[in-house]
């Protein structure tokens, strides 16, 4: 069963904690990106990947780290540097080739309490 | 029924009814434009997409209509179904050089009355 899978689908966490968020896809993929969506909100890009062991800021990456080891995987950390880490989280992969269309993963729900 | 703009962030229909979904980009340069359908608490479903050499794009109960000379994209379902309730995204691709990045819009949230 091929796909985008994020775990866990809700994530909660102590205030001053990092935490990752998994991300992992079987299609091959070579770009992977990172999307933070807060109620009633369109997405915002925290980080993208567009091969293995590159990666590059997106609009939002204050408090973010990410890593690139694997192909498959693309894992984003939430760093205590973030001042407002509480959303919903979406992680993507595009189509090899000239193609732009991203697929969706099913998201994780971080709260900070 | 049919939204205007980003301005009108909600969409009413009957059942039956067709919708239309407006957005309105904002670089002349994006090349690449696609909608998404996202259901609560789910990550975003693919719908349909275009490309700026093209004017009009049809799928299975979806039509996306581009009109390059204002800057204005539209997304018509036909016949709205109970499914089709969900928040709908139009993203422009701006720039073919930093890796494919999709910029999104803030969403229409259709609500299909039975």
């Amino acid at each position: 069963d091929g796909g985008i899978t994020q775990s866990p689908k809700y994530l909660f966490r102590k205030e001053g904690q990092n935490v990752t968020l998994s991300c992992e896809q079987n299609l091959n993929h070579d770009a992977m990106y990172w999307y933070r969506q807060d109620p009633g909100q369109g997405l915002r890009l925290i980080y993208y990947s567009q091969i293995v062991n590159d990666f590059q800021k997106g609009d939002i990456a204050e408090g973010y780290s990410v890593s690139r080891e694997k192909k498959e995987s693309f894992p984003l950390t939430v760093t205590s540097a973030q001042k407002n880490p509480t959303a919903f989280y979406l992680c993507a992969s595009r189509l090899p080739g000239g193609t732009d269309t991203q697929y969706f993963g099913p998201g994780t729900r971080l709260t900070v309490l | 029924g049919e939204s205007v703009g980003l301005h009108l962030p909600t969409l009413s229909v009957q059942e039956g009814d067709n919708s239309i979904i407006n957005c309105a980009y904002s670089n002349s340069a994006s090349d690449y434009f696609i909608w998404y359908k996202q259901e609560s608490g789910k990550g975003p479903q693919f719908i349909i997409d275009i490309r700026s050499n093209m004017d009009k794009r049809q799928g299975q109960r979806v039509t996306v209509l581009l009109n390059k000379t204002v800057k204005h994209l539209s997304l018509q379902i036909a016949a709205t179904q109970p499914g089709d309730s969900a928040v709908y995204f139009c993203a422009e691709n701006k720039s073919k050089t930093s890796g494919s990045r999709l910029t999104f819009g803030e969403g229409t949230q259709l609500t299909v009355n039975p």
